[in-house]
């Protein structure tokens, strides 16, 4: 059982390059997140989906677009990378109403 | 209103010893307060986790410490090991709703031995 997987785990890009993570889950989750986790600013999330077909803005959710075409999968793009999207990326999913986050081990992207 | 503060940015105790990190909130909706352990290249990993309707919760070595007339939470790590060196966060929310959940910043913990 792999739980949540991001590929790339790691990716260095320049400025105005664009990307795109993806995030599987084999959890029959519903709802899936991506957040960006920062020194000294936590965890903060950028956009989710609460099903297939369906995505939300999240707390940071500027520069990036999300897609969640199939349940399992939750894509995270960048179209014109920036410097201050240098930061490290979390997908996570979970049950609805249900409080447990279940998260991948995270992609580390460097924007030159 | 919707932060969640966080204290200290780290700490280091020496095994055997009591590790304290707190949190607080201002939103009194607030009514979900899970704790998340995060070791380095790893993503987070729920803890342990508290609902307003008790004080305190125990699990195995960690304690978390609920006070909801000053709106602050605490997790205790009874002996602590080399290996619950790791980051620590906190977080609240609302109930079930996991897309509304507030991370604190964070505490990275170091355990020496």
């Amino acid at each position: 059982n792999a739980g949540v997987t991001q590929t790339p785990k790691f990716r260095v890009l320049k400025t105005g390059q664009s990307m795109t993570l993806l995030c599987a889950q084999d959890m029959n989750h519903e709802y899936m997140y991506w957040y960006r986790q920062d020194p000294g600013m936590g965890l903060r999330l950028i956009h989710y989906s609460v099903g297939e077909g369906t995505t939300a803005k999240g707390e940071v959710p500027d520069g990036y677009n999300v897609s969640r075409l199939k349940k399992q999968n939750f894509l995270l793009g960048l179209e014109s990378a920036a410097p201050s999207q240098t930061s490290v990326y979390f997908c996570a999913s979970s049950y609805p109403l249900d409080g447990e986050l279940f998260f991948g081990e995270g992609s580390r992207l460097t924007v030159l | 209103q919707q932060q969640v503060k966080q204290s200290p940015q780290s700490l280091i105790v020496q095994k055997g010893g009591i590790s304290i990190i707190n949190c607080a909130y201002e939103n009194t909706a607030f009514d979900y307060f899970p704790w998340y352990q995060q070791f380095p290249g790893k993503g987070p990993a729920l803890l342990i986790a508290i609902r307003p309707d008790v004080s305190e919760k125990k699990e195995g070595r960690f304690t978390i410490s609920f006070n909801k007339s000053a709106k602050q939470f605490s997790l205790h790590i009874m002996d602590s090991q080399p290996g619950d060196s790791a980051t620590y966060f906190c977080a609240a929310g609302y109930g079930g709703a996991t897309n509304k959940l507030i991370f604190g910043t964070g505490t990275l913990l170091a355990v020496q031995p």
